[in-house]
């Protein structure tokens, strides 16, 4: 079974300022990692994933991520954030070549005019 | 290309009534999910359909859930009758091929119960 931590249930920042969101995971199997992004009242988006190969992943709207198989982390990354980035992210762990995705219980991200 | 389109967006019940929330996935994508949001959490699968055929409803709460895929595109969750603690988004997702995990998401649907 798989397990996923994501450290800060909210992460408030100054607009064009970095950011970064936490995740750690937990697995006894290879995984495939996940980040998904939900607006207030739609649905989740998949911002970027990772599957094998380069361990930096970059996604859409300049976010990115590095899957660090030794820390069991896939931390997402942004260098300068805008209002509209405002949202709650979500990471997700799933065993390699699997649908069965578990989610982290979320972080939300309050961009500061 | 049309997203994966869920309905009602919002449902209010009294508690005991039934509730049915419908989802149209993406065209051509065989595997329709149906997960659970509780506020301040992640969502969690409830079950997956592979076609006409539910593969994974360990999660699914057979005292009161159910679910259907008829023909293998459309589906249906149903609750009967509504309790309380099923106040929630319920979500439906669709995709291509299973392994690679990559859903799409509708954009849910509401329920309070009261």
């Amino acid at each position: 079974a798989q397990s996923v931590t994501q450290l800060d249930s909210q992460v408030p920042v100054f607009e064009e300022a970095p950011v970064e969101l936490r995740c750690n995971y937990s697995s006894s199997v290879s995984v495939y990692l996940f980040w998904y992004v939900q607006y207030p009242n739609q649905g989740l988006q998949l911002l970027l994933k990772y599957l094998s190969g380069s361990t930096l992943v970059k996604g859409i709207n300049g976010f990115e991520a590095e899957f660090n198989k030794s820390q069991t982390s896939f931390h997402l990354r942004k260098p300068s954030v805008h209002i509209s980035d405002t949202a709650e992210y979500f990471c997700a762990v799933g065993p390699a070549g699997s649908y069965q995705l578990t989610f982290g219980k979320g972080t939300k991200l309050s961009v500061i005019p | 290309e049309a997203g994966v389109v869920q309905s009602p967006r919002y449902k209010i019940i009294e508690k005991k009534q039934p509730v049915a929330f419908w989802c149209n996935p993406i065209s051509g994508h065989n595997t329709l999910y149906w997960y659970l949001q509780n506020l301040g959490q992640g969502p969690e699968l409830l079950i997956r359909y592979e076609n006409e055929e539910a593969v994974d409803d360990s999660q699914l709460p057979k005292d009161r859930f159910s679910a259907e895929r008829l023909k293998g595109v459309d589906s249906t969750l149903k609750i009967q009758p509504a309790e309380l603690g099923d106040s929630a988004v319920y979500l439906c997702a669709s995709s291509l091929i299973t392994g690679a995990g990559e859903l799409f998401f509708g954009e849910g649907s509401r329920l309070t119960v009261l």
